[in-house]
């Protein structure tokens, strides 16, 4: 069974500009975390979506936003890219579907965006 | 809100030896999940060990162990007979039980 599947591994933005990030989760997990890991920062808790809605969302501006397709995928949007939008952003599954909350996530590799 | 403290920016250990790595966290609330993650250089976040927090007895998992205090919020780890595929940061998290707010709440990380 595949794992958390995100694209593109890398991608290189100029300031101002739109950034788009995307994530497959494992086949019939409905749920989709979106966490950006800035360096030398643990993990920020973005958006989290289920069932095709927006569940919770992090502190974060509203020029991060995102979205959750019929089929489970999701895309993450970051427009107006700022300097400080560099990290690595990484969409997670919960390691069990349904009640899977409570055993853990699993992580996708990232993709990592680096805005000039 | 939840916090997650790792207070050891970095640690080493030699193979074969013991190392623990610190995480205390602050929270209101009494039930919950606390997890330890590793994260290679290869990006891929891995879970190492989680415990629930009504069960008194620490987690093990093979190398893996953890000391959970639930009165001092504190929740260590343990590893064991170190192997050089162990070097990695390691982030401590927190998982409320309340429904809505799924979310993981990470340290800053300790690298090994």
């Amino acid at each position: 069974e595949a794992g958390v599947t995100q694209s593109p591994t890398h991608l290189i933005k100029t300031r101002g500009q739109q950034a788009t990030l995307r994530c497959s989760p494992i086949s019939g997990h409905t749920s989709v975390y979106w966490y950006q890991q800035a360096l030398g920062l643990g993990l920020q808790f973005l958006l989290w979506y289920d069932e095709g809605e927006e569940r919770n969302r992090g502190n974060f501006p509203p020029r991060f936003s995102g979205r959750q397709f019929p089929n489970y995928s999701s895309e993450l949007n970051v427009n107006a890219l700022e300097l400080e939008d560099s990290a690595l952003y990484l969409c997670a599954n919960s390691l069990v579907p349904d009640r899977g909350h409570d055993y853990g996530y699993t992580f996708g590799s990232g993709t990592r965006l680096t805005v000039v | 809100a939840q916090t997650v403290t790792q207070s050891q920016p970095e640690m080493s250990v030699q193979e074969a030896e013991t190392v623990t790595l610190s995480c205390t966290y602050d929270t209101s609330e009494s039930d919950y999940y606390l997890f330890w993650y590793k994260q290679p250089p290869s990006r891929q976040m891995i879970l190492v060990i989680r415990q629930e927090a009504y069960k008194q007895q620490n987690a093990t998992e093979n190398r893996f162990s953890v000391n959970f205090q639930k009165a001092a919020k504190s929740f260590s780890l343990k590893i064991s007979d170190s192997q050089l595929g162990d070097a990695a940061m390691y982030f401590c998290a927190y998982r409320s039980t309340n429904f809505g707010n799924e979310k993981l709440t990470f340290g800053t990380g300790t690298r090994l």
